[in-house]
């Protein structure tokens, strides 16, 4: 149980375009999902924090124009990465959580490795 | 706020050979405290974590850490490492309560198990 995917899982596109990543609980409802950003060799950074049907939290530093985040049902997440640039190039990890009491654990997606050209 | 510092960015060790991976935090509150394995283009994968209780903890593949708290440490030990375990090991901590669940995590260790 407690299986969170990501789609796609690689993407390369050129700069200048728009790109989204889906992030889904595939066996339970996330009430709270988040997304890292992982560079290589490079510890995960969380992103931001985002509740089924509120607004995402986003970490200082973190262009909210720039990766614009959906939380649209208690299944679905989506990061958009707007006019995307070289430097946005990374890997992007999501994680799913529902409430279990005194700590709600995180579940993992597989990630999604992205290339701007 | 919470830290997390993981000193060993590389840990070479032969198969079958004890390891030991540090890790260090640095907080002001309670905290709950995990170790993850990612392995090559994947998420990570909790591999055991300290929430309250015991301060051993211990997964099902063989490795255990122990929460200690006047030397603020997490490090993770294995008697008997395997191929298998070649990975990238995080640690990482969040505040015990009011913390929003958020994980703040090392830089990683790299675990190389050679033949």
């Amino acid at each position: 149980g407690a299986v969170v995917s990501q789609h796609p899982s690689r993407v390369i596109c050129k700069s200048g375009t728009s790109v989204k990543i889906e992030c889904r609980s595939l066996d339970f409802q996330a009430t709270t999902m988040f997304w890292y950003r992982q560079f290589p060799k490079k510890s995960l950074m969380l992103m931001a924090t985002s509740n089924e049907g509120s607004k995402a939290t986003y970490e200082q530093g973190v262009e909210k124009d720039k990766f614009l985040i959906n939380h649209a049902s208690l299944t679905l997440s989506t990061l958009t990465v707007t006019s995307a640039h070289p430097e946005d190039s990374s890997f992007y990890i999501c994680s799913a959580s529902y409430s279990q009491g005194s700590y709600n654990e995180q579940f993992f997606g597989p990630g999604t490795r992205l290339t701007v050209l | 706020a919470q830290s997390v510092t993981q000193l060993d960015s590389q840990v070479p060790v032969f198969e079958e050979a004890p390891v030991e991976l540090r890790c260090n935090y640095s907080s002001s509150v309670s905290v709950y405290l995990f170790w993850y394995v990612q392995y090559p283009n994947q998420g990570l994968q909790l591999l055991l974590k300290y929430l309250s209780g015991s301060t051993l903890v211990e997964s099902i593949n063989g490795f255990e850490a122990e929460f200690n708290k006047s030397q603020t440490s997490f490090h993770l030990r294995k008697p008997s490492v395997h191929i298998s375990d070649t990975a990238e090991y995080f640690c990482a901590v969040t505040r015990g309560t009011g913390g929003g669940n958020k994980l703040t995590f090392g830089t990683g260790t790299q675990l190389k198990v050679e033949l």
